[in-house]
């Protein structure tokens, strides 16, 4: 069975130009997560998404944002992109939105912004 | 404020024991998970501790101590593929967001 898989690997943006970010969660998980790790650091929460609703939203700003699709895929934008948002972009999937529950991490997007 | 306390870096020799210590203050707690990561990849679970004591699974085991704020990560006969990092992250909410450590580096020498 194929794991969480993220779309693009790495990219090259410029500053002030927008970027999405696509992933598609394990088969029958309905709830995707985004982190963002900055190199040396742990993930930190960015969205939680379950039944394409908004569940949990960490403290970054309204640049942001992100939305869940009918097959529970999910992409996340980024407007006015900054070189602070150089950094890999983490997926993770769950069967359901509760504590407890297992998050399945994809291999991540590498963005680097110049 | 909220923070996860965990040791930047660890080093051991090969068949050696090595615990990882997470101290954290969250607002709020459902649960202790820890995470591996090697350099370029995904994190890919390990264990999951949401009451108190001593979780095993193959060689590795998770212990947490809900009243000290307290768990730890315990890494038994160590092998060169054990190099990575390690992630303490408390599940915060109900809906299983988490919060995640610094990482603690841990590096296994022949």
């Amino acid at each position: 069975d194929a794991g969480v898989t993220q779309s693009p690997t790495h990219l090259i943006k410029t500053r002030g130009q927008h970027v999405t970010l696509r992933c598609s969660p394990i088969s029958g998980h309905k709830s995707v997560s985004w982190y963002q790790q900055v190199l040396g650091q742990g993930p930190q929460f960015i969205f939680q998404y379950y039944e394409k609703e908004e569940r949990g939203r960490g403290n970054f700003p309204d640049r942001f944002s992100a939305r869940q699709f009918p097959n529970y895929s999910s992409e996340l934008n980024v407007n006015a992109l900054l070189l602070g948002d150089s950094a890999l972009y983490l997926c993770a999937s769950s069967l359901t939105a509760v504590s407890g529950n297992t998050i399945y991490f994809g291999e991540g997007s590498w963005l680097t912004v110049v | 404020g909220q923070s996860l306390e965990q040791p930047s870096e660890v080093t051991a020799v090969e068949g050696a024991i090595v615990q990882i210590n997470c101290t954290y203050q969250t607002s709020g707690f459902y649960g202790l998970s820890w995470y591996q990561q090697h350099d370029g990849g995904a994190p890919t679970f390990l264990s999951y501790n949401a009451l108190d004591g001593l979780e095993e699974t193959g060689r590795f085991s998770s212990f947490l101590s809900r009243s000290d704020s307290y768990g730890y990560l315990l890494l038994q006969e160590l092998q060169m593929k054990d190099s990575a990092s390690y992630f303490c992250a408390v599940s915060t909410d109900s809906w299983g967001k988490f919060q995640f450590g610094a990482g603690t580096q841990v590096v296994v020498t022949p």
